[in-house]
């Protein structure tokens, strides 16, 4: 499974876009990108996933770049409770297992 | 959603002895679970993965005599941390993958489901 980079910490005011970058260069044809958040000890929590177009759901939009090499994650109105670290993964959907890098630790600011 | 519940969730033993963690599936049927391990600030780092009524499968660096895992029913795996030691202390997680009615894989879209138990914090005096 290609690797992820993502900035290891962020912060956004409550109310504001959080916009988490995540680059994965290296990613092959079939390799899904995956977000995933963790609240303090807690498990993680699925977010949203993507091959190539930009989707959306309730709790956030994936935008992924013409060349797939990197992705964004939006939370369109921040709020304290998506202060978490969030979680870039790429891996085959056929795939079993996640390998987690070291994520993004946002702080949301009142 | 898809629920997957740990017990226990906090668990302070002596060195030296064993402690299990349970993870059950609550509303559907997995066949292949994951146990990760996370140190204060630090990613999950996946341990094994669990397949029901077969052997695990562990990653490079963890020792399969030092973290028994047993995957006994389509809802409940088992990690034994045996003769645990200071160091064991951490933070232990299960998911779980659901495989829908029928036994074939829940899809949605192309999406293979995983859910996440809420962990198991073990402390080792």
């Amino acid at each position: 499974d290609a690797k992820t980079t993502q900035p290891p910490s962020m912060d956004c005011a409550e109310g504001r876009a959080a916009n988490l970058p995540c680059n994965h260069s290296t990613i092959s044809g079939n390799e899904y990108v995956y977000w995933y958040r963790q609240i303090h000890s807690q498990g993680p929590q699925y977010i949203i996933h993507g091959l190539k177009n930009n989707e959306t759901n309730e709790m956030a939009s994936l935008i992924i770049t013409e060349d797939r090499k990197s992705s964004t994650l939006i939370l369109p109105h921040a709020t304290l409770r998506d202060t978490a670290v969030y979680y870039c993964i790429v891996r085959v959907n056929t795939g079993n297992q996640f390998y987690f890098g070291t994520g993004t630790s946002l702080t949301v600011i009142p | 959603g898809a629920v997957v519940s740990q017990h226990p969730s906090w668990v302070i033993c002596k060195s030296g002895t064993s402690v299990k963690i349970e993870c059950r599936s609550l509303d559907f049927q997995a066949t292949t679970m994951f146990w990760y391990r996370q140190f204060p600030k630090q990613s999950l780092m996946l341990m094994a993965t669990s397949n029901e009524g077969s052997k695990a499968t562990y990653e490079q660096g963890v020792e399969k005599d030092k973290f028994l895992i047993n995957h006994a029913s389509l809802t409940l795996s088992t990690l034994t941390v045996t003769s645990a030691h200071p160091e064991d202390s951490s933070f232990y997680i299960c998911s779980a993958r659901d495989r829908g009615l029928g036994g074939g894989p829940r899809t949605r879209g192309s999406y293979n489901e995983q859910f996440f138990g809420p962990g198991t914090r073990l402390t080792v005096l």
